[in-house]
């Protein structure tokens, strides 16, 4: 596609349920990138995917987070039994990077619009 | 590890004037990338501009450009003839190269253009 996708564009949940997120990067893209982004902060780094294999999961903050990326292209990511501290906007980026070849702009993360998820 | 370090919560300026935003950054690497990602009420990251640490020349993007200081670890952005749609959270970023790596971001400065 044109851009990188994220569905939905807002989620809200009572404390305890499961909820899953949706990322499409750009067609071609090797490199998967998830982010939570708390109110009046910087993005924090969850996990990464090269292809369909999770090269990174050293920022997911509790075993209740999971990733998956099963054909190398769409990605999920699942929260179980949801807390108030989930709340927070979890936007996906896609790269080129990890591709054979030289690329000028290899590294340039391309980022969707995040999903919004308020957990009550 | 490594940290980005924005000090300027919020600035402002007028329509067609400059302005310039801080970052600093901490890390052992020789050996890096640095960008600035602009963040709109829509909350759509969006690439400002990007800077090789190995290139010893400040890049430049239209009216957008850095002042790089290696030895210092300063990266500042510099928004010429400021426009309206300039206005959004702007956010300083450090990636390792040679590494199919994570993005760390500083806090983020909120700018505002007043016409």
């Amino acid at each position: 596609g044109a851009g990188v996708s994220q569905s939905p564009r807002y989620k809200v949940a009572k404390r305890g349920q499961d909820v899953a997120l949706r990322c499409d990067p750009i067609s071609g893209h090797v490199s998967l990138f998830w982010y939570q982004q708390a109110l009046g902060q910087g993005p924090e780094f969850l996990t990464y995917f090269q292809n369909e294999a999770q090269l990174d999961k050293s920022g997911l903050p509790s075993d209740r987070f999971f990733a998956e990326r099963p054909e190398g292209s769409v990605s999920t990511l699942k929260i179980q039994r949801t807390q108030q501290e989930d709340s927070a906007v979890y936007l996906c980026a896609s790269s080129l990077a990890g591709t054979s070849g030289r690329y000028e702009d290899k590294n340039i993360q391309y980022f969707g619009a995040g999903t919004r998820l308020s957990v009550l | 590890a490594q940290t980005v370090t924005q000090s300027q919560p919020e600035m402002s300026v007028q329509e067609a004037e400059t302005v310039t935003l801080s970052c600093t950054y901490d890390t052992s690497e020789n050996n890096y990338y640095l960008f600035w990602y602009k963040q709109p009420p829509s909350r759509q990251m969006i690439l400002v501009i990007r800077q090789e640490a190995y290139k010893q020349q400040n890049a430049t993007e239209n009216r957008f450009s850095v002042n790089f200081q290696k030895a210092a670890k300063s990266f500042s952005l510099k928004i010429s003839d400021s426009q309206l749609g300039d206005t959004a959270m702007y956010f300083c970023a450090f990636m390792k190269r040679y590494n199919t790596d994570k993005l760390i971001f500083g806090t983020g400065t909120r700018l505002q253009v007043f016409p």
